[in-house]
């Protein structure tokens, strides 16, 4: 199974930062790779496919690059909405495998 | 707009079996994969497998193999998936989730999820 790796798994940030996230892959999965947010008590929800396609209805402060094995998720000008639990996956091989997830507070 | 509607909480015994239902709206169900995902408490996601309708073919983690078991009815855009052999491990909520029939695919759309609580 591939392994994908987040970090850091927790991060303190302050309304209106600027925050990076980084997913990195046990072998290359092209840019098959898909990150999603999640609150407490609810669904994950879908931001990005194919390392940097904004779902739709998802706004441009989230951003995400990457191909091979190294992936980023950029989330600028933080909100309150946005502090959450971020996931990132890939879906290159089955099965299809997440990382352990990134939680986002606020500092 | 696109909803995937998941049946109620259940509680079980060791050793039992439990059938998640997810029933899909707001597209065309022959176009779309269903995946199955599981989050233990205070835990990560975890898939568990996924099935394409129309085409019949189904995929399973290794982890899971032999004990679960995902089928659709296409008649009533639902697809069901089964976990046998229940232990307190598989206390989790599960998820349905919705993707693309073109593999490698992708996941767009999340049911709300059914939690399940194995307990004697």
């Amino acid at each position: 199974d591939i392994q994908m790796t987040q970090s850091p798994s927790s991060l303190s940030a302050s309304v209106g930062d600027r925050v990076t996230i980084t997913c990195r892959a046990s072998q290359g999965i092209s840019n098959y790779l898909a990150w999603f947010q999640q609150k407490p008590g609810k669904a994950p929800k879908s931001l990005i496919y194919a390392a940097s396609v904004l779902q739709s209805g998802v706004p441009s402060k989230f951003s995400g690059s990457g191909s091979g094995t190294d992936f980023t998720l950029t989330i600028s000008s933080l909100q309150p909405e946005d502090f959450a639990t971020y996931y990132c996956q890939q879906y290159n091989n089955f099965p299809y495998t997440f990382g352990q997830g990134t939680k986002l507070d606020i500092k | 707009q696109v909803q995937l509607v998941q049946s109620g909480a259940e509680v079980k015994k060791p050793g039992s079996s439990v059938k998640v239902s997810c029933k899909a709206s707001g597209g065309t169900f022959s176009s779309y994969g269903i995946s199955w995902v599981r989050q233990a408490p205070g835990q990560g996601l975890e898939w568990m497998g996924g099935i394409i309708p129309s085409f019949g073919r189904t995929n399973y983690a290794q982890k899971f193999q032999g004990r679960v078991t995902i089928i659709a009815d296409e008649s009533t855009s639902t697809v069901y998936m089964e976990l046998s052999s229940l232990r307190s491990e598989d206390t989790a909520v599960y998820y349905c989730a919705r993707s693309s029939v073109v593999t490698p695919a992708y996941v767009d759309y999340w049911g709300q999820g059914t939690l399940v609580t194995v307990s004697s």
